[in-house]
């Protein structure tokens, strides 16, 4: 079946740390994608990549980066959590091409204190 | 900003009944379609694709698309309670995949 993980499935960070999410997928997918879902705001999408070594900001990057040195694996970085950050965030992937959906993993809740 | 517009409901339906879901979307360039199921503090699962104009029936599911009025549907037969979620819509808008998500809309199956 396949597979997208995420390391950690609840995270508590206190503010200022700097914070690493994880996520790797075993369908060897092209596209990479990091949202954070907050209620009454929906999914919104802060990075995504097509390739490896390659990324595009989404439409909320700021406070964000990302790394993809592997094709299985994406990396969210929080640079210097703060409050607002706070929310659950989800990875997806999906093959090359219009018409795929996402395979999402399971989500990571963090929590920064 | 390419759009796309739920109904946030709550979208009551007693058990046993038909459950149809809407969404909109601003993008005419737009080809495919997606219907996702996401259950309280779980992940987006996807239920339905669509690409053409029309009907398209997977078990319980029919997801329905026209593209001249820009609009999808999905559409959930003798409904459960297990149904009761979040039904997110999404919709390509470029080369690549990238899928923009309404905002969801909650369905309630009361038995």
């Amino acid at each position: 079946d396949v597979k997208v993980t995420q390391s950690s499935r609840y995270l508590v960070k206190r503010t200022g740390e700097k914070v690493f999410l994880e996520c790797v997928q075993d369908m060897d997918h092209e596209n990479m994608f990091w949202y954070r879902q907050d209620p009454g705001l929906g999914l919104r999408l802060i990075y995504f990549s097509y390739d490896v070594k390659m990324k595009e900001k989404g439409d909320i990057p700021e406070g964000y980066s990302v790394s993809r040195e592997k094709k299985e694996r994406f990396s969210l970085i929080l640079e210097s959590a703060s409050t607002n950050q706070t929310s659950m965030y989800l990875c997806a992937s999906s093959p090359a091409g219009p018409n795929y959906g996402y395979t999402f993993g399971s989500g990571t809740r963090l929590t920064v204190v | 900003q390419k759009e796309v517009e739920q109904n946030s409901g709550p979208l009551s339906v007693p058990e046993g009944a038909i459950a149809s879901l809407n969404c909109t979307y601003s993008d005419r360039g737009s080809q495919s379609f997606f219907w996702y199921r996401q259950y309280s503090g779980k992940s987006p699962e996807l239920i339905m694709s669509i690409y053409s104009n029309g009907d398209k029936e997977d078990g319980r599911f029919t997801a329905q698309l026209n593209k001249a009025s820009q609009y999808v549907s999905l559409l959930i037969r003798d409904s459960q309670p297990s149904d009761s979620a979040t039904y997110l819509c999404a919709v390509n808008i470029e080369y690549g995949n990238k899928l923009v998500f309404g905002a969801g809309t909650i369905l309630r199956v009361k038995s």
